[in-house]
């Protein structure tokens, strides 16, 4: 048990549209969730912090109006990145814990290309 | 502030070989050290964690010693197999925010038969 998936896998947008990431626990009520992204040989970066119900906590540097997370259930967190542009290609991976538990399932990822 | 440093990759090995994958780390005071390792079209799963000095992790073959006066961490394994092919991610919880994961850059590895 403990599986997360994400939707899309991949998407390829033009600039200035904007874009949504579905992040699922399939099989448990996720406590928390969380928005990572990867640049190309680069480290996994937090984004954000989501518990549902409430407003996400961003972290250092992360626009949030850029990037809009709604945590409307317990297994369901969205990430839309708003008015995309070439730089917010990437590839985005969320994570989400169970119960009391530290431990974090992550999802497959998203990788997204703005043209 | 919290960083994890490991070894470039990509690294290609034939079956049977040993790998070592080095991982140092930046953290004020004691962090929880952890190896994830992700197979193509998987999320990142956990492989093994060491939460105080000294300590071991181990899993599936893999192992990883936790070195204060080093700062490392790093993953070995004695024989790998073609399925062992994967990015391995070190990363670091500090104590004070033990939920909050800092990643290394991940390392590519493949393994031939």
């Amino acid at each position: 048990g403990a599986v997360v998936s994400q939707h899309p896998s991949w998407v390829i947008c033009k600039s200035g549209t904007s874009v949504k990431i579905e992040c699922r626990s399939l099989d448990f009520q996720a406590t928390t969730m969380f928005w990572y992204r990867q640049f190309p040989k680069q480290s996994l970066m937090l984004m954000a912090t989501s518990n549902e119900g409430s407003k996400a906590t961003y972290e250092q540097g992360v626009e949030k109006d850029k990037f809009l997370i709604n945590h409307a259930s317990l297994t369901l967190s969205t990430l839309t990145v708003t008015s995309a542009h070439p730089e917010d290609s990437s590839f985005y991976i969320c994570s989400a814990t169970r119960g009391s538990g530290k431990t974090q399932y992550f999802g497959p990822g998203t990788r997204l290309l703005v043209l | 502030g919290n960083s994890v440093t490991q070894m470039e990759g990509p690294v290609t090995l034939s079956e049977e070989a040993f790998l070592t994958i080095n991982c140092t780390y930046t953290a004020t005071g004691y962090p929880s050290l952890f190896w994830y390792v992700q197979y193509p079209g998987e999320g990142l799963q956990l492989l093994l964690k060491a939460t105080k000095a000294d300590d071991k992790g181990s899993n599936k073959g893999f192992e990883a010693t936790y070195r204060k006066e080093t700062t490392s961490f790093h993953l070995e394994k004695g024989s790998v197999q073609v399925s062992d092919s994967a990015v391995y991610f070190c990363a670091l919880t500090r104590p004070i925010n033990d939920y909050k994961l800092s990643f290394g850059a991940g390392t590519t590895v493949t393994v031939r038969a």
